[in-house]
């Protein structure tokens, strides 16, 4: 069973710069996570979808990212402008369904340098 | 609200055994353990239910105490493989919420 893969694994950018991020999570999924881990903490959750809606975009800062899971398959998260707090690993996860239950399975993650 | 977990960081020889604690102040309805090693995806190693249900890997254990909101995840005859850190995330009635880590260091 193939895992869930995302693209690019680094990028470089300079602040103020746009980026995008694409998660394919393991098929079957029905739930799906961004998570932005910064070094030295445990990941925080951006956005969850169920199927192609939002479940959870609480912590997600709007003014500057968004993410889009339109045919509740894959999904792509994006900055715009990227700021250097930014900087972190961009982790995808997928899950069968979204209760408490059901475990995560991550991807290998996207890591962001912002200069 | 975040988790706290403790210790912050062990090193441990092969052989030897280790207790991660996980803590929340909030009502809990599961708690989840993952391992993360430098570099890589983190991994699922178990998840605690309310009302006492588990699912995990056989040779990893834990506990969940619903009252205290305490989960405590045992390693026992420790590996150089089990090195890494290791996450609580806990989940009431929002999303998962991970905790800071636990850095755990196996040595020959």
């Amino acid at each position: 069973e193939a895992g869930v893969a995302q693209s690019p694994r680094y990028k470089i950018i300079e602040k103020r710069q746009s980026v995008a991020f694409w998660c394919n999570p393991i098929s079957g999924h029905a739930t799906l996570y961004w998570y932005q881990q910064i070094l030295g903490q445990g990941p925080k959750l951006l956005i969850q979808f169920q199927n192609n809606g939002v479940v959870d975009d609480s912590q997600l800062p709007k003014d500057r990212f968004s993410a889009e899971r339109l045919k509740g398959v894959d999904s792509t998260l994006k900055i715009q402008p990227a700021k250097l707090e930014d900087s972190a690993v961009y982790l995808c996860a997928s899950s069968l369904g979204q209760g408490s239950s059901y475990e995560q399975y991550f991807g290998p993650g996207t890591r962001l340098t912002v200069t | 609200q975040q988790p706290v977990q403790s210790p912050q960081a062990v090193i441990l020889r092969e052989g030897e055994d280790a207790v991660i604690n996980c803590s929340s102040s909030k009502a809990l309805y599961s708690v989840h353990w993952y391992r993360q090693k430098h570099g890589e995806a983190p991994i699922f190693l178990m998840i605690l239910l309310k009302g006492g249900e588990q699912k995990g890997h056989d040779k990893i254990s834990a506990s969940f105490n619903e009252k205290k909101q305490q989960s405590s995840l045992y390693l026992t005859a420790s590996q150089l493989s089990y090195s890494g850190t290791y996450f609580c995330g806990t989940q009431g009635n929002t999303p998962l919420v991970f905790g800071k880590g636990t850095r755990l260091s196996v040595i020959a």
